[in-house]
């Protein structure tokens, strides 16, 4: 089946650095979503991307689906405590359920 | 809007019990989806409805574990009996015009079985 996979498992950082989580599917997906469940909390959806090359940003996030939509990127520059959270990518083939990925643990150090 | 409302938050209860667990989507939303979450396993989607209607429920662990949704504002997961490793955070999540728009969670229900 589908398995979505996520690098790194956990990333510490200095606030004021940057930061990037990677998604990588082994299938081809129709479309990707990002979602940031801060601790104690649930997923809150962020982003989709459809389009082969596609980059969205959002403020200081950075999202990106690549080329042969098998693997997205999410980037945030200058990270702030307010980013402290898991980032979950989840994969969809066309016509199937999305499928979670197994997140990146987000730590800023003030 | 209040967003997906799941009860309780927190259930602790003793093995071989019955559990049920309680979620209202947002209204017009026509999909539901009931997922699991553990250390382990990260998220695991358990089943999910769409008009109501049960469309893939391979998810689900074992017979023990049940769901219905009698109308679009209402459903519910069911484990009976629960055993110590059913302990997770189950979320519930909705969302409208296909499985290929972004999901609404619910705060959770952390199940405790002990």
């Amino acid at each position: 089946g589908q398995q979505v996979m996520q690098i790194p498992q956990y990333q510490h950082v200095q606030e004021g650095e940057d930061f990037t989580t990677y998604c990588n599917s082994s299938t081809t997906l129709s479309n990707i979503q990002w979602y940031k469940q801060r601790p104690g909390g649930h997923p809150v959806f962020l982003i989709q991307l459809v389009k082969s090359g596609e980059v969205k940003k959002q403020k200081r996030l950075t999202f990106q689906f690549g080329e042969a939509k098998k693997n997205s990127s999410l980037h945030i520059t200058a990270t702030q405590t307010t980013d402290v959270g898991t980032y979950f990518c989840a994969g969809r083939n066309y016509g199937q359920n999305f499928v979670f990925g197994p997140g990146t643990r987000l730590s800023v150090l003030p | 809007d209040a967003g997906v409302i799941q009860s309780p938050r927190h259930e602790v209860t003793e093995m071989g019990q019955e559990v049920t667990l309680r979620c209202k989507p947002i209204s017009g939303h026509d999909y539901l989806f009931w997922y699991r979450q553990t250390m382990m396993r990260g998220l695991e989607l358990l089943i999910y409805f769409n008009n109501n209607v049960p469309i893939d429920d391979s998810g689900m662990p074992e017979d023990r574990f049940s769901a219905k949704m009698p109308n679009a504002s209402f459903s519910t997961l069911k484990i009976q009996p629960s055993e110590p490793r059913d302990s997770a955070v189950y979320f519930c999540a909705s969302s409208s015009g296909g499985t290929g728009n972004g999901y609404t969670f619910g705060s959770g229900t952390r199940l405790t079985v002990v």
